[in-house]
C-alpha cells in the first residue's frame, strides 16, 4: 500500500498570506499527484493535479512536484477565509487507476 | 447532469443489521469507487469497478460487498453492521479511455457522502 503523509495541522494563516502545504509519498514509481479540497461536512473536490517535476500554477494555487525527493506541495497565495478547509493529497502509481490519499492538512485562514 | 448522487445522506444502524448504500452517476463514467473516511483520516478505498460486471477489492473490503450491473449504478452492501463501520462513505467516478495509459488527471468526481452510524 502506498504511503502518503501530510502534516495534519491545523495550519493557521492570516488573510492575504501564503499557505504552504506539504505531502510526501513512499512509492518512487508514483506518477500522478492530486490536491483535493474538502470543506467540513462536504465531499472532496479536485483543485490541482501535476505529473511533471516543477511548478504548475492555477490562479492563486501552485503545485510543486519533486519526484527525486518524493514530495509534492501546494501553495495558496493571497489566502482568503473561503480557503479554510482540509486539503487532501492523493497519489497514483504507474499502471494504476486507484488513488492513495493522505490524511489531509486542515487550513484556517483568519481575517 | 446531476453528477454522482448517493442515498441515503444519513443512516443509523443497529449492530448486525444490513443495508445498501446507493450510488448513481450520469456522466457515463466507466470507473466507480467506494471510499470510507473516518474522522481525521484520509479516504480509504473499499471497492472499485472498471466497468459493468467487473469489481475488485480496495484497501479495506472486509464487511462490504458490491455489484455493478449497469454503468450508472454501483451499490455498496453492508452485511452484519459493526461499530467499526461507523464512517462517512463516499462514492466517486471517473472516465478512463481504454489503452490510454495512466497519465493525465482522470479526475474522480465525488458524491455528497453518506454518514453512517452503527450502534
Amino acid at each position: 500500500q502506498k504511503e502518503v503523509e501530510q502534516n495534519s495541522g491545523p495550519l493557521s494563516v492570516p488573510e492575504g498570506a501564503i499557505a504552504s502545504l506539504n505531502c510526501t509519498y513512499s512509492d518512487r514509481g508514483s506518477q500522478s499527484f492530486f490536491w483535493y479540497r474538502q470543506y467540513s461536512g462536504k465531499s472532496p473536490e479536485l483543485i490541482m493535479f501535476i505529473y511533471s517535476n516543477g511548478d504548475k500554477e492555477d490562479g492563486r494555487f501552485t503545485a510543486q512536484l519533486n519526484k527525486a525527493s518524493q514530495y509534492v506541495s501546494l501553495l495558496i497565495r493571497d489566502s482568503q477565509p473561503s480557503d479554510s478547509a482540509t486539503y487532501l493529497c492523493a497519489v497514483r502509481g504507474i499502471n494504476d487507476y486507484k488513488l492513495s490519499f493522505g490524511a489531509g492538512t486542515t487550513v484556517t485562514v483568519r481575517a | 447532469n446531476a453528477g454522482v448522487t448517493q442515498t441515503p445522506k444519513f443512516r443509523i444502524l443497529k449492530i448486525g443489521q444490513s443495508m445498501t448504500l446507493q450510488c448513481t452517476q450520469d456522466m457515463n463514467h466507466n470507473y466507480m469507487y467506494w471510499y470510507r473516511q473516518d474522522p481525521g483520516m484520509g479516504l480509504k478505498l473499499i471497492y472499485y469497478s472498471v466497468g459493468a460486471g467487473i469489481t475488485d477489492k480496495g484497501e479495506v473490503p472486509n464487511g462490504y460487498n458490491v455489484s455493478r450491473s449497469t454503468t450508472e449504478d454501483f451499490p455498496l452492501r453492508l452485511e452484519l453492521a459493526a461499530p467499526s463501520q461507523t464512517s462517512v462513505y463516499f462514492c466517486a467516478s471517473s472516465y478512463h479511455p481504454y489503452l490510454s495509459g495512466t497519465s493525465g488527471s482522470y479526475e474522480q468526481y465525488f458524491g455528497p457522502g453518506t454518514r453512517l452510524t452503527v450502534t
